[in-house]
């Protein structure tokens, strides 16, 4: 186990498509978030979850964006009728509760 | 609310000079503070938090209730401390917020 990793690393779309990216935590982690950053900005909260419950979404993320851990391992996150207000880095983490969090290299999109 | 403060987007300073990055929060009860770095081309990693108390890479930060903030300071900047660096916060709900991020740039 090598770390958190994320895949794919760059993905291009057309707007109005639905993508979904995946992540990989490290094994033993209970806690896995998702972050989207953009250009000059920290990391914006999206979502994170203990196991396979999701805790929180934010309230500034709309209904097109969803995300799922079915079995408290790996997690993806899906965003329907992309726009290009979409295109971001999209971060994940991991961590045990109250621990250090492991970011993963992210996935860059790029809505056209 | 959560939220952190960054007022800096860009730092320089000149090699062997002392570096403090500032960070205030908003947090109503006790925060767990974070320091989180990204060098170029590498992914966010943690630099260090409050309850470690531990000295890394030559940088410290003490959290102020009084004031609410948890500035970072190195007292002899080196040029491979030129990175982003997050200020961050994670309350009862173990949801970690960050800042904006401010650019240290080590200048030769």
């Amino acid at each position: 186990d090598t770390g958190v990793s994320q895949d794919p690393r760059h993905k291009i779309t057309k707007r109005g498509q639905n993508v979904t990216f995946r992540c990989d935590p490290i094994s033993e982690h209970n806690r896995l978030y998702w972050y989207r950053q953009t250009l000059g900005q920290g990391p914006e909260f999206l979502t994170y979850f203990q196991n396979e419950a999701q805790l929180e979404k934010s309230r500034l993320l709309s209904d097109r964006f969803s995300a799922e851990r079915p079995k408290g391992s790996f997690s993806t996150l899906e965003i329907q009728r992309t726009e290009q207000g979409d295109s971001a880095m999209y971060l994940c983490a991991s961590s045990l509760v109250g621990e250090e969090a492991f970011f993963g290299q992210g996935t860059r999109l790029t809505v056209v | 609310a959560q939220r952190v403060t960054q007022p800096e987007k860009l730092l320089s300073v000149f090699k062997g000079a002392p570096v403090e990055l500032k960070c205030n929060y908003s947090y109503s009860g006790s925060p767990e503070l974070f320091w989180y770095v990204q060098y170029s081309r590498q992914r966010l990693q943690l630099l260090l938090r409050h309850i470690s108390r531990e000295s890394i890479k030559g940088f410290t930060a003490d959290l102020n209730k009084g004031e609410t903030s948890f500035h970072l300071k190195k007292p002899f900047a080196q040029e491979e401390d030129s990175a982003m660096y997050y200020c961050a916060l994670s309350g009862r709900d173990d949801k970690i917020i960050f800042g904006k991020g401010t650019r240290l740039h080590i200048l030769p």
